[in-house]
């Protein structure tokens, strides 16, 4: 079975520095990695996935996530935060084997982010 | 082009009542996902459908639970007899091709209480 792990609740972080969000994954076999964005009542937004290639992978809004095989990490990072990046992230994996089960994404159970101005 | 829509985005119900929930995926867009987020969780699979066929419903509840994707019209997601349980965001999402690869993007949900 497949597992998400998002180690912190929440993250708290000054307008202006980097920010880092962590993601670590289970499973069998080769994965594909999403971040998404959920802002308050809202869906939830796509902002980049690993899929193959390069390990540093660039999104939407400034943001870039790191893929790490050894570590089985998948952590979130932009330069330079802004307050409204303020949002719950999720992070989400997906085997790449064809069978039952690879339809699905699994998700963390998501970081609140708050960027305090 | 119009992204994932779903309605209603607020539906309230009363224990025993039935709640139906609408999703029209994204134009060109022929898989749809349910999914259900319960408070300060993550969301959760429920169901995968192509047009008049369910492939995967491995994380629908046995009881109560059912989906659709009709040829024409939106997939609904209908729970019967409704409990207080049942009470959470419920969000759709749809992708163009099967394959690992192809970005599931998901609508607004519709946020389900049960009194």
């Amino acid at each position: 079975a497949q597992s998400v792990a998002q180690p912190e609740d929440q993250v708290n972080v000054a307008e202006g520095n980097p920010l880092t969000v962590k993601c670590t994954y289970s499973v069998s076999g080769n994965p594909y990695l999403f971040w998404y964005v959920q802002y308050p009542n809202r869906g939830l937004q796509f902002l980049l996935k690993y899929i193959t290639g390069d390990n540093l992978v660039k999104g939407s809004y400034g943001f870039e996530a790191e893929f790490n095989k050894s570590q089985t990490s998948f952590h979130l990072k932009k330069p330079s935060a802004l307050v409204s990046d303020s949002a719950l992230y999720f992070c989400a994996v997906r085997v790449t084997d064809s069978g039952a089960g690879s339809y699905q994404l699994t998700f963390g159970k998501g970081t609140k982010l708050s960027v305090i101005p | 082009n119009a992204g994932v829509m779903q309605n209603p985005r607020h539906l309230v119900r009363r224990r025993g009542q039935e709640a139906r929930l609408r999703c029209s995926p994204m134009k060109g867009h022929s898989h749809v996902y349910w999914y259900r987020q319960l408070p300060e969780e993550g969301l959760k699979f429920m169901v995968y459908l192509q047009k008049e066929n369910i492939i995967d419903e491995s994380g629908m509840p046995k009881e109560r639970f059912s989906a659709e994707f009709p040829k024409e019209g939106p997939s609904i997601l209908r729970i019967q007899q409704v409990v207080r349980g049942d009470s959470a965001a419920y969000f759709c999402a749809s992708s163009p091709i099967l394959g690992g690869q192809e970005t599931q993007y998901f609508g607004p949900g519709t946020r389900l209480l049960v009194l």
